[in-house]
């Protein structure tokens, strides 16, 4: 099983739809957790934290369920801009703070 | 005014060549580390360095030396390379090592190496 798995897509959506992206982790000792984006030919860059029971910041809300090990990220009403790869990301309990990067999920918003 | 800064952005090289690839952060950060994306998308560490000792070393050839001059550089040096190491790296800084203060531990990536071995 991969330490951190994720569906690769694509999803494919129009403009202003609700998607949602899960993703499931394999570590029970995780302490942190991350949703980074990443556009084609760039870097990742990170979109949000995910500390506790989940946070949200505009139109972009992610959930954690540690009983389950399960992340989720929700985005409403999607724009063209939001199109990219999704990386579910998760901080091994271990020194170094090692990241682990699940595969990514495509999104691809459509006019 | 580049956060995480690499050199070369694209390089493509012979077989058996050696090659460095150079990393500057200017965040003040404590940490840095050097990742590989290969054609599959995955991204893998490769190693991390903090206050000039390296933390992690994953399972990459020896052929793969990390050097460090000071905290805001980290530099890959690849010796005798393979078709095997074509894939892009990227260079990556954090201000903590371990989870910590929130937000410490986030991590800034550089654009990318893009390495083309022939």
């Amino acid at each position: 099983r991969k330490e951190v798995e994720q569906d690769p897509g694509p999803f494919n959506v129009p403009e202003g739809a609700t998607v949602a992206f899960n993703c499931t982790y394999s570590n029970s000792a995780s302490q942190s957790f991350f949703w980074y984006r990443q556009d084609c030919r760039k870097e990742p860059k990170l979109l949000m934290s995910v500390y506790s029971s989940g946070n949200e910041d505009g139109r972009f809300t992610a959930q954690l369920n540690r009983a389950s090990q399960y992340i989720s990220l929700l985005i409403r009403d999607s724009k063209l801009s939001d199109s990219a790869t999704y990386l579910c990301v998760v901080n091994g309990a271990n020194a170094g703070n090692m990241l682990t990067f699940g595969g990514g999920t495509r999104l691809m918003v459509k006019p | 005014d580049t956060a995480v800064s690499q050199t070369p952005k694209y390089l493509v090289t012979q077989m058996g060549n050696d090659k460095s690839i150079k990393c500057e952060q200017n965040l003040g950060h404590d940490t840095m580390y050097w990742y590989k994306q290969d054609s599959k998308k995955f991204l893998k560490i490769m190693f991390s360095y903090n206050n000039k000792e390296l933390i992690i070393n994953e399972t990459v050839p020896n052929r793969f030396s990390p050097k460090s001059p000071d905290k805001a550089h980290l530099n890959l040096h690849i010796n005798s390379l393979e078709l095997g190491d074509s894939a892009v790296y990227f260079c990556a800084s954090s201000q903590d090592l371990i989870a910590g203060e929130i937000g410490g531990e986030t991590q800034y990536f550089g654009p990318g190496t893009r390495l083309l071995v022939l």
